[in-house]
């Protein structure tokens, strides 16, 4: 996932418009990724997966990008609502052999959408 | 059908003391994982249990034990709390083999060290 930092990354994006969150994850052996969003008091929400031998994957609203060679990953959210406002993760799965209840979660990042 | 429960959602505790926190898992689930997230971080992998086992353990002291019942429910517990042991405890369920791999959170207990 992310770098530690001191502070957590943020978006702000005005409602309608569409956003784009970022992710680096760490291990070049990870297989399969999530991404979930947390709102304050909840814990963390599914959004979309995706697999390493796959690129794109699409769902309702959202698109997940995985660029293999620089590990990166991206989630795209078309239409952004403010009902989207969340904190972000992005979740790494390190490789064959590891069980789907371990993950590495990256920083995660805040997003806001202003009416 | 009833998703990831959690038990007590808060809690407030002195240095030294010892908690318990519970968890039942997602109908169905038979794997259950706990999570640790301080404020402002990702939640970082605990243990996980299956079949009453611990099966995997992140990068925890021995402080940090678990439980997994016949029932799949499990139990989270801390002995000799720090101050730094303060945050949100996730418990999150999945099922060993299951074709959908998407684990489920609960909402977590926000431990309090004073």
């Amino acid at each position: 996932g992310e770098s530690v930092g001191l502070h957590l990354p943020t978006l702000s994006v005005q409602e309608g418009d569409n956003s784009i969150i970022n992710c680096a994850y760490s291990n070049s052996a990870s297989d399969y990724f999530i991404w979930y969003k947390q709102e304050s008091g909840k814990g963390p929400q599914f959004i979309i997966d995706i697999r390493s031998n796959m690129d794109k994957r699409q769902g309702q609203r959202v698109t997940v990008l995985l660029n293999k060679t620089v590990k990166h990953l991206s989630l795209q959210i078309a239409a952004t609502q403010p009902g989207d406002s969340a904190v972000y993760f992005c979740a790494e799965r390190p490789g064959r052999g590891s069980t789907l209840g371990r993950l590495y979660f990256g920083r995660g990042t805040q997003l806001t959408v202003w009416p | 059908d009833a998703g990831v429960t959690q038990s007590p959602t808060h809690l407030i505790k002195t240095r030294g003391q010892q908690v318990t926190l519970r968890c039942s898992p997602k109908s169905g689930h038979d794997t259950v994982s706990w999570y640790q997230q301080a404020l402002g971080q990702g939640p970082q992998f605990i243990f996980q249990y299956y079949e009453e086992e611990e099966r995997q353990r992140g990068n925890f002291p021995d402080r940090f034990s678990g439980h997994q019942f016949p029932n799949y429910s499990s139990e989270l517990n801390v002995n000799a709390l720090l101050l730094g042991d303060s945050a949100l405890y996730l418990c999150a369920s999945s099922l060993e083999g299951g074709a959908v791999e998407k684990l489920f959170f609960g909402s977590g207990t926000q431990l309090s060290v004073l």
